[in-house]
């Protein structure tokens, strides 16, 4: 067990649908990480987000946004969406977001679009 | 820009037999190289990592890792495989760019199959 929660475990949704998966990082660490996994496109970075701010960006969709709260937890909103969006969304956090950090990933967010 | 490579999608061994996989980067500032495994239907946990010093890294599950600098290859190897060890495997580079935001670059993972 990593420490980091991400809610829900399976969705399953249409397109054009928005759907809102939730993460909670480790105690103690400031900096959460979205992450999607394909299989055409491999693992890739989404956004970063330290203490509330979005600290980096990666190839992440204008359909998808991120947020992080005052409680550290993050949401990642997908809207519009379409039927290649269908992935595993892996949230992670680390400490203080460094490059040298271990970052620890939660279990997933496996998203079906029908 | 930095780049990983992960020669193999499928690595097929012996239980008990050597395993070697193979990860090459491209950087234009020193790296930092993570190996990471992940179960089935699992998320990734973290094997081992070179951030400065001994290139020699040593991980968990007897896994170890290389960092070879005049051939960017960051290596990873275990002398005698498990039947557990059968999972995927990923290489990953911190994007360092301008800033150092942690931002992780995958290679596109290696299958371990170990068969008994």
């Amino acid at each position: 067990d990593s420490g980091v929660t991400q809610t829900p475990k399976h969705l399953i949704t249409a397109t054009g649908q928005r759907v809102t998966l939730r993460c909670s990082p480790r105690s103690g660490d400031l900096s959460v990480y979205w992450y999607q996994q394909s299989l055409d496109q491999g693992l890739q970075f989404l956004i970063q987000y330290y203490n509330g701010e979005e600290r980096a960006k990666g190839n992440i969709l204008e359909r998808f946004s991120a947020q992080q709260f005052p409680d550290l937890h993050s949401e990642l909103n997908l809207s519009s969406l379409e039927l290649g969006d269908s992935a595993l969304y892996f949230c992670a956090s680390s400490v203080a977001g460094q490059g040298t950090e271990t970052q620890y990933f939660g279990p997933g967010t496996r998203l079906l679009v029908l | 820009a930095q780049s990983v490579t992960q020669l193999g999608s499928h690595v097929s061994v012996s239980e008990g037999a050597l395993v070697l996989l193979r990860c090459n980067y491209s950087s234009s500032v020193p790296p930092y190289l993570f190996w990471y495994v992940q179960y089935p239907n699992q998320g990734l946990q973290l094997l081992l990592k070179y951030t400065t010093g001994a290139t020699l890294v040593k991980g968990i599950n007897g896994f170890e890792a290389e960092f070879k600098k005049s051939e960017t290859s960051f290596h990873l190897t275990k002398p005698s495989a498990h039947m557990s060890d059968a999972a995927e495997y990923f290489c990953a580079v911190s994007d360092l760019g301008s800033s150092n935001t942690g931002k992780l670059i995958f290679g596109q993972g290696t299958t371990l199959q170990v068969k008994p």
